[in-house]
C-alpha cells in the first residue's frame, strides 16, 4: 500500500450505532487530519495531530472521538451520530504541522459515511 | 483570518477550450495557495502550490496557476482541457507563518464538466 488509505470506503449506521473509521499513511509524516467533506460547502477541518499530539480540536462534538496511536495510524470513533454528520470523512498526513504552512497534505480517498 | 472565494460553482468547457477557474483569498500575512482536484469517489490530489518562490506555478497534467498579489488572485488554467479533467477542483489557502500556519482553508469547489 502506498499513500494514504482509508477504511472502511463505505458506511452506514444507526444513530445508536458505535463504529470507528481508519486511516493509514505510508509516507513517513508527521502529521495527520481529518476532515468533514459536506456536500455544497467547504472542507471542514475537525482534528490535527502531530507528533501523536492533538493540536486542533476545531469545536467537534463530542460524539466524534479521534484517536492516534502512532504517526502512521489515525481512528475516528463514532457513537450516537445524527442524519447532519452524513458526510464524506477525509483523512491526509503532511510531513509537520505547525512547522510550515508550505507542507503539501496528501489526502485519502475518504469513507462515505451516512446515519439513518 | 484567511479565507477563500471560487467564483463559479459550475464551470463547462468543450474539449479542446481553454480551463479557467478562478480563485480568490484573503490573508493577513503572505500565503501560501494550493490546488486541489477530485474526481469522483476520490480523495483530494495536490495539482500545484504556490511557496513564494515564482509567481507562474506549473503543475501536473498541463495546469498551471498565476499568484497576482494585487488582484489577491490564484487562478487556475489550462491551454486545452482533455475529457479527463471533468473534476471538481479546490483552491485552498494556509499561512505562511505564525501559530497555526498548516491550517488549510479551502473555497466552496468548482465543478468543470467537459464536453465532447
Amino acid at each position: 500500500e502506498t499513500g494514504v488509505t482509508q477504511t472502511p470506503r463505505h458506511l452506514v449506521m444507526g444513530m445508536t450505532n458505535k463504529k470507528s473509521l481508519k486511516c493509514e499513511q505510508h509516507l513517513g509524516h508527521n502529521a495527520m487530519y481529518w476532515y468533514k467533506q459536506s456536500a455544497k460547502k467547504p472542507l471542514e477541518l475537525m482534528f490535527v495531530y502531530s507528533l501523536e499530539e492533538r493540536v486542533e480540536n476545531n469545536s467537534v462534538p463530542s460524539r466524534f472521538s479521534p484517536e492516534c496511536p502512532n504517526s502512521s495510524h489515525l481512528f475516528l470513533h463514532l457513537h450516537t451520530l445524527q442524519p447532519e454528520d452524513s458526510a464524506l470523512y477525509l483523512c491526509a498526513s503532511s510531513q509537520g504541522a505547525g512547522t510550515s504552512g508550505r507542507d503539501t497534505q496528501y489526502f485519502g480517498p475518504g469513507t462515505r459515511l451516512t446515519v439513518l | 483570518a484567511q479565507s477563500v472565494t471560487q467564483l463559479g460553482s459550475h464551470v463547462s468547457v468543450s474539449e479542446g477550450a481553454l480551463v479557467l477557474l478562478r480563485c480568490n483569498y484573503s490573508s493577513s500575512v503572505p500565503p501560501y495557495l494550493f490546488w486541489y482536484v477530485q474526481y469522483p469517489n476520490q480523495g483530494l490530489q495536490l495539482l500545484l502550490k504556490y511557496t513564494s518562490a515564482a509567481t507562474l506555478v506549473k503543475g501536473i497534467n498541463g495546469f498551471e496557476a498565476e499568484f497576482k498579489k494585487s488582484e489577491t488572485s490564484f487562478h487556475l488554467t489550462k491551454p486545452s482541457a482533455h475529457m479527463s479533467d471533468a473534476a471538481e477542483y479546490f483552491c485552498a489557502v494556509s499561512e505562511g507563518s505564525g501559530g497555526s500556519n498548516y491550517k488549510l482553508t479551502f473555497g466552496k469547489g468548482t465543478l468543470l464538466t467537459v464536453n465532447p
